[in-house]
Parts: structure tokens; sequence; C-alpha cells
């Protein structure tokens, strides 16, 4: 079941701070962050695993609630290069790994 | 790690025919992902390949539609068969490290049937 990513669209001045929200109704092992460019395959940002881990990269960071099954990431003070789509992926536990992915949210950060 | 080639990076093809979609890691892997993004849509996942047996397709994804070889534990193929223009997607193979890492993805297929 796909997981239920929040806001879908976020417009950004560079500087300021935005949170995107994934969410699942089921049981998840990790939540992966990805970031895409138009035309180009996801990066990974960072990966959360099950037990409230907090991790962080750069000005980017990200949680995880396991009780909710929601992770939130994090992105501060942010830079014209942060503008793209953010996925989150979920893998539930007890699967074979493979990842179900939001909806994405496109973030936008204007000069 | 993982260094996934994936190859072509984009196709325009004509309607009715079939693509192969090859995706080469550089390290063994167990299993392997194909993904499928539709414009403006988030990645879907078609199938797991696993090597020595048949791929598992999601739902709503066939083994007519997309058969996938799988005929080492470095190598896959995908092939989209007699497309149509709703097959035109970003077509995307993947691999997961091991347990609590991230999975890598190839550059992506961007295929446009006309």
């Amino acid at each position: 079941q796909q997981p239920v990513q929040s806001p879908q669209a976020v417009i950004l001045r560079e500087g300021e701070d935005a949170v995107i929200n994934c969410s699942s109704s089921k049981a998840l092992y990790s939540v992966h962050w990805y970031r895409q460019k138009h035309g180009e395959a996801p990066v990974f940002l960072m990966i959360l695993l099950k037990g409230g881990e907090q991790k962080g990269h750069e000005k980017i960071s990200a949680s995880f609630n396991e009780k909710k099954q929601q992770s939130s990431l994090y992105l501060t003070a942010s830079q014209l290069s942060y503008s793209g789509t953010y996925f989150c992926g979920t893998e539930m536990a007890g699967s074979a790994r493979q990842l179900t992915f939001g909806s994405g949210t496109q973030l936008t950060v204007l000069p | 790690s993982a260094v996934i080639s994936q190859k072509p990076s984009r196709d325009i093809c004509q309607r009715g025919t079939s693509l192969t979609i090859q995706c080469q890691v550089d390290s063994q892997v167990t299993m392997m992902f194909w993904y499928r993004q539709q414009p403006g849509q988030s990645l879907t996942l078609i199938a797991t390949a696993n090597q020595g047996s048949e791929a598992t397709y999601e739902s709503g994804f066939v083994i007519d539609k997309f058969p996938i070889s799988r005929p080492n534990l470095t190598f896959s193929t995908l092939t989209v068969s007699n497309m149509s223009p709703e097959d035109s997607s970003i077509y995307l193979c993947s691999v997961a490290g091991q347990g609590g890492t991230e999975a890598f993805f190839g550059q992506g297929t961007r295929l446009t049937v006309v």
C-alpha cells in the first residue's frame, strides 16, 4: 500500500525551511528518502530504520516515528539546489526489500 | 555500494514493437527490482527478479507484457512487449544492499512510444 506523502508541493525562498511527511498504514522496517530532478534518476538522501532513529546530512535531516509509522524530512536553510521532487520509499517488515514509494512532494526553491 | 549500468538510456519506439532494457550491476546481488515511473508520477514496482527463478510480478503487471530474465547474479533484462503510447515511461532497475542500507538505482531508461 502506497505511503501517504504531504504536502504535494511547496514553494520556498532560499534560506527558508520545509518539512515533508510520509506515513504508512503498514508496519515499516525502514523509510528511504530520495530526491529526483527532472529527467534524472532518483538520488538517495538517507535511510531511517525502525527505532525512532534520526539522521542528518548537511542541512537535511529526517526522523522516523515507529509507533506512528511516520517519517519526516527536514530541509533547513534551503538552497536552490534543493529543488526537485522528493519521494519517500517504504520497506515493510518482512518484505523482500522492495520499496513502495509515496506520490512525491514537488519542492521549488526560489532566489 | 553498487554501481548499476542501465541500457539504453532512452529510446523512441513504434507502437506494437518490443524493447529490451538491460541492467548490469558491478557486484553480485540476490534480488533486483524493476520500477516504472509514468510521466509526473511516482515509482511503481513492476517485479522482483531473483536469479534461478521466475520473477515475481506486482498487481497490474503480467509476464506476457513485461518478461524478465535474470541469468546470473549481476544481470537482468526487462522487455516491454507490444508497446502502446501508455507504456511511455521511465523504467528503472534497482538493487537492494544489505538490510538497513540504501537501495541503488540505475540511471533509468526513458521510453517514448509513438
